[in-house]
């Protein structure tokens, strides 16, 4: 089965720019999400279709892929953005697939 | 608005069997596929299948094949989630949520508030 790996924990110091990765197996050929969830929250997607920034979620925020890798960039970075990111794609286009997810420490 | 309201905490023995509901409103219930995904304490997220709700159609992730049945109502616009033969490690929350059928890689764009599950003796 495919997998997703992200490193499990970033650190950024408020203002800096943050960069959090997701690889996997032909992931160059799938649609990437990324999700923010914050504790005791539901996730939200922040990132769809590898780059594409949902409604009414800050322009800080970016999505971008090169081969099997995705990247998500968050700019000029708030203490409000610590939370855990998830990167998600699909297999067969029916599956879905998670990373294990990246804890983000504004520090 | 967009809404996906879960059922209430549940508690279980080993052994035993849930039913979460999750109750959808705000949109077209047809028109988006219902996901079921959990997250152990600490942990990261699990998908465990969808249901495609004008047919009833569902995929299951295999890790849960066997254990795990999802249905729905669309009299009522309401997703379903069966887990049977509960273990300890079936603890988890257990979140519902939507993505569209008309485009892809668009992702799961709304969650339910999420269902504790407790399995304990």
């Amino acid at each position: 089965s495919s997998e997703l790996t992200q490193p499990p924990s970033v650190s950024v110091s408020p203002g800096q720019t943050a960069t959090i990765t997701c690889s996997g197996n032909n992931l160059g050929d799938k649609y990437v999400c990324w999700y923010q969830q914050k504790p005791g929250q539901s996730p939200v997607v922040v990132i769809y279709q590898d780059r594409r920034r949902r409604s009414g979620i800050p322009a800080r925020f970016s999505g971008s892929k090169s081969g099997n890798t995705a990247t998500l960039t968050i700019s000029g970075t708030q203490a409000m953005d610590e939370a855990d990111y998830y990167c998600q794609a699909w297999d067969n286009n029916i599956h879905v697939l998670f990373g294990g997810g990246t804890k983000l420490t504004v520090l | 608005q967009v809404q996906l309201v879960q059922s209430g905490a549940e508690v279980k023995e080993p052994g035993a069997s849930v039913k979460v509901s999750c109750q959808a409103s705000g949109y077209t219930f047809n028109f988006y596929y219902i996901h079921w995904v959990r997250q152990a304490p600490g942990q990261g997220l699990e998908w465990m299948g969808r249901i495609t709700p004008n047919d009833g159609d569902t995929n299951y992730a295999q890790k849960f094949h066997g254990r795990v049945t999802m249905t729905r109502d669309t009299s009522i616009t309401t997703s379903y989630l069966e887990l049977t033969t509960l273990k300890f490690d079936d603890t988890a929350m257990y979140y519902c949520a939507k993505e569209t059928r008309s485009a892809t890689g668009m992702g799961l764009d709304y969650w339910g508030q999420g269902t504790l599950v407790s399995v304990s003796s």
